[in-house]
């Protein structure tokens, strides 16, 4: 697509429920990021993928979270038994590896609120 | 990966010159150095990035000293728009790697 798409834009959940979020990138990007941001934070970064490898998930706070992109594309991000302490501001970016700046493209957002 | 300190919040006036600056002690050979902006409810925009001395684009300039264990965003002539979280960001760039944003500066300019 032309931009980053996410997906939902807010999403509100009770606690103990699991909640998957959706990336779509720009179409000619190999690498994908999550981030999280609270508010008043700077993103904390979580994962990444390049194509459909994923190099680097240190940034994953427990093992409630995962994430895929079994296709190179398209991403999803999934939390499960969500806690109250999830919510935040889920930024997906996408970056072109033959980019001259590696420039970060970011969507719009996914705001989770864990009730 | 290379850890950034920058100043937690500035404050300008419209028309000013807004220098913003960020340590970066143990930057890497093959670091670079990139600045992003983010306004509220937004994510965050590139601005410019640099390796080495000085580099300007349409809305900002970045110099880099020799040492490279610090960076300096400059904003010319500030308007009320350019009021934003501004992040210094270091890393290597292309092909995909681990991009760690900090703390940001909160920019706030005034009449």
């Amino acid at each position: 697509g032309a931009g980053v798409s996410q997906s939902p834009r807010y999403k509100v959940t009770k606690r103990g429920q699991d909640v998957t979020l959706r990336c779509d990138p720009i179409s000619s990007h190999a690498t994908l990021y999550w981030y999280q941001q609270a508010l008043g934070q700077g993103p904390e970064f979580l994962t990444y993928f390049n194509y459909e490898a994923q190099p680097d998930k240190s940034g994953l706070p427990s093992d409630r979270f995962s994430a895929e992109r079994p296709e190179g594309s398209i991403s999803t991000l999934t939390i499960q038994r969500t806690e109250q302490r999830d919510s935040a501001m889920y930024r997906c970016a996408s970056s072109s590896s033959t980019g001259d700046t590696g420039e970060l493209f970011f969507g719009e957002g996914s705001r989770l609120t864990v009730l | 990966l290379a850890k950034t300190t920058q100043p937690i919040s500035m404050d300008s006036y419209e028309g000013q010159e807004v220098n913003i600056t960020c340590s970066h002690n143990n930057i890497a050979t093959n670091d670079y150095i990139t600045w992003y902006q983010q306004f509220p409810s937004q994510g965050p925009r590139f601005i410019i990035q640099g390796y080495k001395t000085k580099v300007t684009n349409e809305v900002a300039s970045l110099f880099i000293p020799a040492d490279r264990k610090s960076s300096t965003l400059s904003l010319p002539r500030v308007s009320l728009s350019d009021t934003a979280v501004y992040y210094c960001l270091v890393g290597i760039t292309g092909g995909g790697n681990k991009l760690t944003f900090g703390t940001g500066t909160q920019l706030k300019v005034e009449l």
